[in-house]
């Protein structure tokens, strides 16, 4: 199963970019990177996904590199209410249909006022 | 619409008690799946359930069940309660198809072993 690698934690000021890279060298060619956020102990809160391609949507940027060794979630402008746990996920390809979420233990990220 | 909703939201139990926990997926969703979320720790998986069939299992010893009704909602059970039961189970909910497939989490209920 790949594995994801992320810094523990990570401190961005309130207004500014909030850059969250996440190492996965062993990923697969047809294995998607999903990032997700949890807020105090809430269900997690899907952020964004990809497979090779960079990808925006209205709350975050996905980068991913050439090799899908890596990846960096980008908030553009974070605000307090981003302050969560956030996890990069490389979800496992499986034929059999199934869909398992491999978690580590995500980066702390605290948005300073 | 209504997202995955999760009951109860809280409960305690004592050690060598049953558990059951409950799960609504999203309308349209057919697939299901349950993980354990341990203080400090990111969550693990359980089970997933796609149309009413097990598809996945996780490292969890036989005490731990589930099943997915023709609804698709689904129950977790957990048997012989142990303290180390004690955390935070999400279930989430997805199309079941093949492709991307993004889960939606419910908000959990937090089960204390005392």
């Amino acid at each position: 199963d790949a594995k994801t690698t992320q810094p523990p934690s990570m401190d961005c000021a309130e207004g500014r970019a909030a850059n969250l890279p996440c190492n996965h060298s062993t990923i697969s060619g047809n294995e998607y990177v999903y990032w997700y956020r949890q807020i105090h102990s809430q269900g997690p809160q899907y952020i964004i996904h990809g497979l090779k391609n960079n990808e925006t949507n209205e709350m975050a940027s996905l980068i991913i590199t050439e090799d899908r060794k890596s990846s960096t979630l980008i908030l553009p402008h974070a605000t307090l209410r981003d302050t969560a746990v956030y996890y990069c996920i490389v979800r496992p390809y499986d034929t059999s249909g199934t869909y398992k979420y491999i978690f580590g233990t995500g980066t702390r990220l605290k948005v300073l006022a | 619409d209504a997202g995955v909703t999760q009951s109860p939201t809280h409960l305690i139990k004592t050690r060598g008690q049953q558990v059951t926990l409950r799960c609504s997926p999203i309308s349209g969703h057919k697939s299901v799946s349950w993980y354990q979320q341990v203080l400090g720790q990111g969550p693990q998986f359980i089970f997933q359930y796609y149309e009413k069939e097990e598809r996945g299992r996780g490292n969890f010893p036989d005490r731990f069940s589930a099943r997915q009704f023709p609804n698709y909602s689904s129950e977790l059970n957990v048997n012989a309660l142990l303290l180390g039961d004690s955390a935070l189970y999400l279930c989430a909910s997805s199309l079941g198809s093949s492709g991307a497939n993004v889960l939606t989490f419910g908000a959990g209920s937090r089960l204390t072993v005392l």
